[in-house]
């Protein structure tokens, strides 16, 4: 199985700050990622797929960047919204392997 | 919008078989592949499997012996049987869309199902 390292696991910041989450695979992946969020109470939301490609709905403050075994999520200037968990997702090949998360919160 | 909802028991003894109902509307699952994940407490998140818009499954190796998907078209629903559960069974259970034959475009809010005596 592709083994996801996620990291960090926790991250605070404040509104209006960027902030980047890290994701790696233990083998190449191709651009095969997506980066996912999930708040209580709410249904998963896909944001980007294909490693940077935005999800319809996605807001333009998120972006993705990588390929093969390196991936980044970054958030710029962040709305309250966007506090929640994070957590990324390989699907080059099965089984799907997921990231541990990250937890964003309010600094 | 494609509204995908889960159903079922929330605690289920040792041993016995754990079966949930993912009730899908807005989409039909006839078409795209619609599937079942878990998170363990802790949020490690597990990838369980799946069944096509023409029936066929796919399952995790960890799980093939115990896992069956199957679906009923004409109430657009699918379900999820686990057998022979034990504590580290205990997760949260969500159904899912593919929005191609891997990647999970739709989630369903979860279930909480416990495992215990």
């Amino acid at each position: 199985d592709v083994q996801m390292t996620q990291s960090p696991s926790y991250l605070a910041a404040s509104p209006g700050e960027s902030v980047s989450i890290s994701c790696k695979a233990s083998k190449s992946i191709s651009n095969n990622l997506a980066w996912y969020q999930e708040k209580p109470g709410k249904a998963n939301k896909l944001l980007i797929h294909s490693g940077s490609t935005l999800q319809s709905g996605t807001p333009s403050r998120f972006s993705g960047s990588g390929s093969g075994t390196d991936f980044t999520l970054t958030i710029r200037s962040l709305e309250s919204e966007d506090f929640a968990v994070y957590y990324c997702q390989q699907y080059n090949e099965y089984p799907l392997t997921f990231g541990s998360g990250t937890k964003l919160e309010i600094k | 919008e494609v509204q995908l909802q889960e159903s079922g028991p929330g605690l289920v003894k040792p041993s016995q078989s754990l079966s949930l109902t993912c009730s899908v509307t807005g989409y039909s699952i006839t078409s795209n592949y619609w599937g079942w994940i878990r998170k363990f407490p802790g949020n490690k998140m597990e990838w369980m499997g799946y069944i096509s818009y023409s029936g066929s499954t796919s399952y995790n190796p960890s799980l093939k012996s115990r896992i069956s998907i199957t679906r009923d078209t004409s109430k657009n629903q699918f379900f999820l049987q686990l057998n022979s559960v034990t504590t580290e069974d205990t997760a949260t259970y969500y159904c899912a869309r593919y929005k191609s034959s891997s990647l999970v475009d739709y989630w369903g809010q979860g279930v909480m199902v416990t495992v215990s005596s």
